[in-house]
Protein backbone atom coordinates (compact mmCIF):
# COMPACT_ATOMS: atom_id res chain seq x y z
CA UNK A 1 0.00 0.00 0.00
CA UNK A 2 1.25 3.04 -1.11
CA UNK A 3 2.88 5.99 1.34
CA UNK A 4 3.02 9.93 1.49
CA UNK A 5 5.01 11.61 3.87
CA UNK A 6 5.07 15.24 3.33
CA UNK A 7 8.38 16.83 5.44
CA UNK A 8 9.97 20.25 5.25
CA UNK A 9 10.04 23.42 7.56
CA UNK A 10 7.25 24.35 9.69
CA UNK A 11 8.32 27.93 9.90
CA UNK A 12 9.02 30.09 7.05
CA UNK A 13 9.39 33.79 6.61
CA UNK A 14 7.09 36.36 4.80
CA UNK A 15 8.63 36.92 1.20
CA UNK A 16 11.06 34.04 1.46
CA UNK A 17 10.57 30.51 -0.64
CA UNK A 18 8.34 27.95 1.00
CA UNK A 19 9.65 24.21 0.17
CA UNK A 20 8.23 21.18 1.19
CA UNK A 21 9.21 16.79 0.05
CA UNK A 22 6.71 14.49 0.03
CA UNK A 23 8.32 10.85 0.20
CA UNK A 24 6.94 8.13 -1.71
CA UNK A 25 6.80 4.50 -0.27
CA UNK A 26 5.29 1.16 -0.61
CA UNK A 27 4.34 1.80 -4.10
CA UNK A 28 6.87 3.05 -7.35
CA UNK A 29 6.97 6.74 -8.43
CA UNK A 30 7.15 5.86 -11.54
CA UNK A 31 3.91 5.65 -13.82
CA UNK A 32 2.05 8.03 -11.90
CA UNK A 33 1.28 11.56 -11.62
CA UNK A 34 1.62 12.97 -8.07
CA UNK A 35 -0.22 16.54 -7.12
CA UNK A 36 0.18 18.87 -4.05
CA UNK A 37 -2.51 20.51 -2.22
CA UNK A 38 -3.63 22.68 0.67
CA UNK A 39 -5.79 23.77 2.96
CA UNK A 40 -5.97 27.29 4.92
CA UNK A 41 -7.08 27.11 8.83
CA UNK A 42 -10.95 26.70 9.21
CA UNK A 43 -10.99 27.20 4.73
CA UNK A 44 -11.60 24.30 2.26
CA UNK A 45 -9.05 22.14 -0.32
CA UNK A 46 -7.26 23.93 -2.87
CA UNK A 47 -5.38 22.52 -5.93
CA UNK A 48 -1.86 23.68 -6.24
CA UNK A 49 -0.55 21.39 -9.31
CA UNK A 50 0.24 17.89 -10.41
CA UNK A 51 3.46 16.17 -11.81
CA UNK A 52 4.64 13.27 -14.09
CA UNK A 53 7.29 11.15 -13.01
CA UNK A 54 9.05 12.48 -15.87
CA UNK A 55 8.84 15.74 -14.77
CA UNK A 56 5.80 17.17 -16.98
CA UNK A 57 4.21 19.84 -14.68
CA UNK A 58 0.52 21.53 -14.58
CA UNK A 59 -0.38 24.24 -12.33
CA UNK A 60 -3.07 25.98 -10.86
CA UNK A 61 -3.40 29.43 -13.10
CA UNK A 62 -3.50 31.25 -9.89
CA UNK A 63 -0.18 29.63 -8.50
CA UNK A 64 1.79 29.48 -11.60
CA UNK A 65 3.60 32.02 -11.21
CA UNK A 66 5.04 30.94 -7.56
CA UNK A 67 4.97 27.38 -7.68
CA UNK A 68 7.76 24.87 -8.76
CA UNK A 69 7.40 21.47 -8.59
CA UNK A 70 10.39 18.86 -9.22
CA UNK A 71 10.19 15.07 -8.90
CA UNK A 72 13.57 13.09 -8.02
CA UNK A 73 12.60 9.39 -9.08
CA UNK A 74 15.97 7.88 -7.36
CA UNK A 75 14.58 9.29 -4.06
CA UNK A 76 11.27 8.81 -4.59
CA UNK A 77 10.62 11.99 -3.94
CA UNK A 78 8.45 14.86 -4.61
CA UNK A 79 8.89 19.06 -4.09
CA UNK A 80 7.18 21.77 -3.85
CA UNK A 81 8.37 24.95 -4.06
CA UNK A 82 6.65 27.98 -3.60
CA UNK A 83 7.98 31.87 -3.32
CA UNK A 84 7.50 34.99 -1.84
CA UNK A 85 5.10 34.26 0.84
CA UNK A 86 3.02 35.84 2.67
CA UNK A 87 1.04 34.64 5.25
CA UNK A 88 -2.03 33.83 2.94
CA UNK A 89 -0.02 31.31 2.55
CA UNK A 90 -0.02 29.62 5.79
CA UNK A 91 -1.81 26.05 5.69
CA UNK A 92 -1.16 22.30 5.83
CA UNK A 93 0.38 21.51 2.88
CA UNK A 94 -0.84 17.83 1.06
CA UNK A 95 0.87 15.59 -1.21
CA UNK A 96 -1.33 13.03 -3.39
CA UNK A 97 -1.09 9.87 -6.00
CA UNK A 98 -2.91 10.55 -8.50
CA UNK A 99 -4.96 8.02 -10.78
CA UNK A 100 -6.24 8.23 -14.31
CA UNK A 101 -4.63 8.45 -17.35
CA UNK A 102 -2.35 10.92 -19.17
CA UNK A 103 -3.44 12.79 -21.51
CA UNK A 104 -6.88 12.68 -20.03
CA UNK A 105 -6.51 15.19 -16.83
CA UNK A 106 -10.48 15.74 -16.43
CA UNK A 107 -10.69 12.08 -15.20
CA UNK A 108 -7.93 12.66 -12.74
CA UNK A 109 -8.68 11.54 -8.99
CA UNK A 110 -6.31 11.34 -5.85
CA UNK A 111 -6.35 8.12 -4.01
CA UNK A 112 -3.74 8.02 -1.44
CA UNK A 113 -2.80 11.21 0.10
CA UNK A 114 -0.07 12.09 3.34
CA UNK A 115 -0.93 13.32 6.65
CA UNK A 116 0.00 16.60 5.55
CA UNK A 117 2.41 19.42 6.43
CA UNK A 118 1.43 22.63 8.93
CA UNK A 119 3.39 25.20 7.26
CA UNK A 120 3.07 28.89 8.88
CA UNK A 121 4.39 32.35 7.30
CA UNK A 122 5.49 34.13 9.55
CA UNK A 123 5.88 38.12 9.05
CA UNK B 1 -15.06 31.88 -2.81
CA UNK B 2 -15.00 27.98 -4.21
CA UNK B 3 -15.96 27.39 -7.45
CA UNK B 4 -18.02 24.98 -6.59
CA UNK B 5 -21.08 25.13 -3.43
CA UNK B 6 -21.44 23.05 -0.21
CA UNK B 7 -23.82 23.32 2.75
CA UNK B 8 -20.96 24.27 5.28
CA UNK B 9 -23.37 21.76 7.67
CA UNK B 10 -25.29 18.34 7.83
CA UNK B 11 -25.87 16.50 11.02
CA UNK B 12 -28.43 13.52 12.21
CA UNK B 13 -28.11 11.10 14.45
CA UNK B 14 -26.61 7.62 14.47
CA UNK B 15 -28.94 5.18 11.88
CA UNK B 16 -29.91 8.25 9.87
CA UNK B 17 -29.44 9.11 6.32
CA UNK B 18 -28.01 12.15 4.87
CA UNK B 19 -27.73 13.83 1.57
CA UNK B 20 -24.37 16.10 1.00
CA UNK B 21 -24.73 18.20 -2.17
CA UNK B 22 -21.87 19.79 -4.40
CA UNK B 23 -23.54 22.42 -6.90
CA UNK B 24 -21.17 23.60 -9.91
CA UNK B 25 -21.76 25.06 -13.58
CA UNK B 26 -21.33 23.59 -16.97
CA UNK B 27 -17.90 24.02 -17.24
CA UNK B 28 -17.45 21.96 -14.19
CA UNK B 29 -19.74 19.13 -12.91
CA UNK B 30 -22.10 19.48 -16.00
CA UNK B 31 -18.94 18.12 -18.25
CA UNK B 32 -16.35 15.79 -15.89
CA UNK B 33 -16.51 13.39 -12.96
CA UNK B 34 -16.94 14.78 -9.75
CA UNK B 35 -15.12 13.17 -6.89
CA UNK B 36 -15.47 12.81 -2.89
CA UNK B 37 -12.87 13.40 -0.34
CA UNK B 38 -13.46 13.03 3.20
CA UNK B 39 -10.94 14.54 5.92
CA UNK B 40 -10.79 14.32 9.46
CA UNK B 41 -8.08 16.46 11.66
CA UNK B 42 -5.03 14.94 11.96
CA UNK B 43 -5.88 12.42 9.27
CA UNK B 44 -4.76 11.89 6.23
CA UNK B 45 -7.60 12.91 3.76
CA UNK B 46 -9.34 9.49 2.59
CA UNK B 47 -11.05 9.37 -0.98
CA UNK B 48 -15.17 8.41 -0.60
CA UNK B 49 -16.10 7.99 -4.12
CA UNK B 50 -14.62 8.74 -7.24
CA UNK B 51 -16.20 9.45 -11.38
CA UNK B 52 -19.16 10.01 -9.65
CA UNK B 53 -20.26 6.93 -7.95
CA UNK B 54 -17.16 4.39 -8.16
CA UNK B 55 -16.60 3.50 -4.33
CA UNK B 56 -12.35 2.80 -3.82
CA UNK B 57 -11.88 -0.34 -2.21
CA UNK B 58 -12.34 -0.62 1.30
CA UNK B 59 -14.90 2.02 1.08
CA UNK B 60 -18.34 0.63 2.62
CA UNK B 61 -21.24 0.45 0.57
CA UNK B 62 -23.92 2.62 2.73
CA UNK B 63 -21.78 5.48 1.09
CA UNK B 64 -22.84 6.43 -2.34
CA UNK B 65 -22.72 8.82 -5.65
CA UNK B 66 -24.57 10.47 -7.75
CA UNK B 67 -24.50 12.98 -10.34
CA UNK B 68 -27.09 14.84 -12.23
CA UNK B 69 -26.90 17.93 -14.84
CA UNK B 70 -24.77 20.77 -12.73
CA UNK B 71 -25.34 18.95 -9.19
CA UNK B 72 -23.88 16.02 -7.30
CA UNK B 73 -24.44 14.61 -4.21
CA UNK B 74 -22.73 12.26 -2.03
CA UNK B 75 -24.95 10.25 0.35
CA UNK B 76 -24.28 8.07 3.56
CA UNK B 77 -26.68 5.75 5.06
CA UNK B 78 -26.60 4.21 8.49
CA UNK B 79 -24.42 6.92 9.96
CA UNK B 80 -21.61 6.27 12.47
CA UNK B 81 -20.32 8.67 14.87
CA UNK B 82 -16.57 7.52 12.78
CA UNK B 83 -18.68 9.49 9.92
CA UNK B 84 -17.92 13.25 11.62
CA UNK B 85 -15.53 14.84 9.70
CA UNK B 86 -15.38 17.16 6.59
CA UNK B 87 -16.60 16.29 3.18
CA UNK B 88 -15.45 17.68 0.21
CA UNK B 89 -16.25 17.23 -3.34
CA UNK B 90 -13.81 18.12 -6.39
CA UNK B 91 -13.59 18.55 -10.08
CA UNK B 92 -12.04 19.47 -12.71
CA UNK B 93 -13.03 22.60 -14.64
CA UNK B 94 -12.70 23.53 -18.38
CA UNK B 95 -12.65 26.84 -18.00
CA UNK B 96 -10.02 27.08 -15.59
CA UNK B 97 -8.17 24.61 -16.56
CA UNK B 98 -7.70 22.98 -13.30
CA UNK B 99 -9.30 20.68 -10.31
CA UNK B 100 -12.09 22.95 -8.13
CA UNK B 101 -13.58 21.82 -4.90
CA UNK B 102 -16.57 22.74 -3.07
CA UNK B 103 -15.86 24.84 0.24
CA UNK B 104 -16.36 21.58 2.47
CA UNK B 105 -19.64 19.95 4.73
CA UNK B 106 -19.06 19.62 7.83
CA UNK B 107 -20.78 16.45 9.34
CA UNK B 108 -21.77 15.92 12.70
CA UNK B 109 -23.62 12.77 13.95
CA UNK B 110 -25.38 13.98 16.90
Amino acid sequence: QVQLQESGPRLVRSSETLSLTCSVSGAPIGGYFWSWFRQPPGKGLEWMGWIFYTGSTNYSPSLKRRLTLSVDTSKSQVSLRLSAVTAADTAMYYCARVRGYSGYEALFYFDSWGLGSLVTVSS
Amino acid sequence: QSVLTQPPSASGPPGQRVVMSCSGSGSNIGSNYVHWYQVVPGAAPKLLMYRNNQRPSGVPDRLSGSKSGTSASLVISGLRTEDEADYFCAVWDDSLSGVVFGGGTKLTVL
